[in-house]
């Protein structure tokens, strides 16, 4: 089975430029999520779906930063405009819902910099 | 606030020998746990999980330990080998059925030869 999918798996672009970041989760998964890595912060969420509607985006740092998901198939982090401080490696995470709790899925990650 | 946090950092063992990677919770309303292993350039590979009516659960050569009375959650991996080299994170949800789950800082297991 396919894993979770992002697209690209690095970005190098200057500050000021936007960023939009892809992610297809597994098939079938109810929910999606959106982490930031760095090292001084380790893993933070960002954003998390529930049936493509946005559930908490109170790990979202600032307006700059926007997330979408037209469908259940596919979503969207956007930074726009982007500063060097947002380099990070960004994970989307996706799993299914059951009575029961379930682990996320993770992709490999966007490698985001910022120059 | 509630936090998940890991005693140490980095944490080396000789191949075949036995790796204990500890996680102190402070959330007392937590009832479940996962283990996720993160190699270089990866995203994080769920390992096991168990949820807060369990105190042991087993996979293949993984172990983990849960004690609810200190608040400390275990990784136990048999037999360590070079490609168990990771990084190790805990994360507990928030209880409460809640969807999000917290992640600690990461424990660096290096294995020797």
């Amino acid at each position: 089975d396919a894993g979770v999918i992002q697209s690209p798996r690095h970005e190098v672009t200057e500050m000021g430029q936007e960023v939009t970041l892809r992610c297809k989760p597994i098939s079938g998964h109810d929910y999606l999520f959106w982490y930031r890595q760095t090292m001084m912060r380790g893993l933070e969420l960002l954003i998390y779906f529930n049936n493509n509607v946005p559930i908490d985006d109170s790990g979202m740092p600032e307006d700059r930063f926007s997330a979408k998901m037209p469908n259940a198939s596919f979503s969207t982090l956007k930074i726009q405009p982007s500063e060097p401080r947002d380099s990070a490696v960004y994970f989307c995470a996706s799993r299914a819902f059951r009575d029961s709790n379930q682990p996320q899925h993770f992709g490999d990650g966007t490698r985001l910099s910022i120059l | 606030g509630e936090n998940v946090g890991l005693h140490l950092p980095t944490l080396s063992v000789q191949e075949g020998d036995n790796s204990i990677i500890n996680c102190a919770y402070s959330n007392s309303a937590s009832d479940y746990f996962i283990w996720y292993k993160q190699e270089s350039g990866k995203g994080p590979q769920f390992i096991i999980d168990i949820r807060s009516n369990m105190d042991k659960r087993q996979g293949q050569r993984v172990t983990v330990l849960l004690n609810k009375t200190v608040k400390h959650l275990s990784l136990q991996i048999a037999a360590t080998q070079p490609g168990d080299s990771a990084v190790y994170f805990c994360a507990e949800n928030m209880g409460d059925r809640d969807d999000k789950i917290i992640f600690g800082k990461g424990t660096r297991l290096h294995i020797l030869p």
